[in-house]
């Protein structure tokens, strides 16, 4: 069965500091993995996605499948960056197309001041 | 483009009624997947839509149905409801690509 494990439920750090977020999976194939961002009072939103390799405000995520880890990090956290991240997989739906995600529990990033 | 909208935002309901919740998709979706968002919790995958069928489904008992129309809107149903159905409601849309976009969602409370 797939799995996601964010392994941190709330994680502190001061602004400046680096920042990593972690998430592991399991999974038999090749998924696609994601990381959902949650705003306060905001919708879930794509933050990015493996197959991009994009670096989005500031965030970076690698694929390490001899690990099975998706770790999100950025070098210098700001104050902005305070939300709910969601480590996501995905598979492909017989007939194309994607599965539905399989979600973490989420990570409470907060940036203090 | 509104991007994808859902109807209602909160919605109280008592155990053992039935329930109706509504999605229409961001413009030039074709594919709705619907997730229960627990408190605390990250979304559950409970189906997909697509061309007016089920083409996946994750593990919700079959209480939770669902329907697609021509337009690609789509609505979930969830029959006998009980006090564990309580939960926040997402739908998200997408088109032949993994990037799925994501409704504010329904709140649901059973009592």
């Amino acid at each position: 069965a797939q799995r996601v494990t964010q392994p941190e439920k709330l994680l502190s750090v001061f602004k400046g500091a680096p920042v990593e977020l972690k998430c592991n999976y399991s999974y038999s194939g090749s998924p696609e993995l994601f990381w959902y961002v949650q705003y306060s009072r905001q919708r879930l939103q794509l933050l990015l996605r493996h197959i991009s390799r994009e670096s989005i405000k500031g965030f970076t995520a690698d694929l390490n499948k001899g690990e099975t880890s998706f770790h999100l990090k950025k070098p210098f956290a700001q104050e902005e960056d305070s939300a709910m991240y969601y480590c996501a997989l995905s598979g492909l739906a017989e007939g194309g197309g994607a599965d539905g995600l399989t979600f973490g529990k989420g990570t409470h990033l907060i940036i203090q001041p | 483009d509104a991007g994808v909208t859902q109807s209602p935002t909160h919605l109280i309901k008592t155990r053992g009624q039935q329930v109706t919740l509504r999605c229409s998709p961001k413009s030039g979706h074709d594919t709705v997947s619907w997730y229960q968002q627990a408190l605390g919790q990250g979304p559950q995958f409970i189906f997909q839509y697509y061309e007016e069928e089920e083409r996946q489904r994750g593990n919700f008992p079959d209480r939770f149905s669902g329907h697609q129309f021509p337009n690609y809107s789509s609505e979930l149903n969830v029959n006998a409801l009980l006090l564990g159905d309580s939960a926040l409601y997402l739908c998200a849309s997408s088109s032949f690509t993994y990037e799925q976009y994501f409704g504010p969602g329904t709140r649901l409370t059973v009592t």
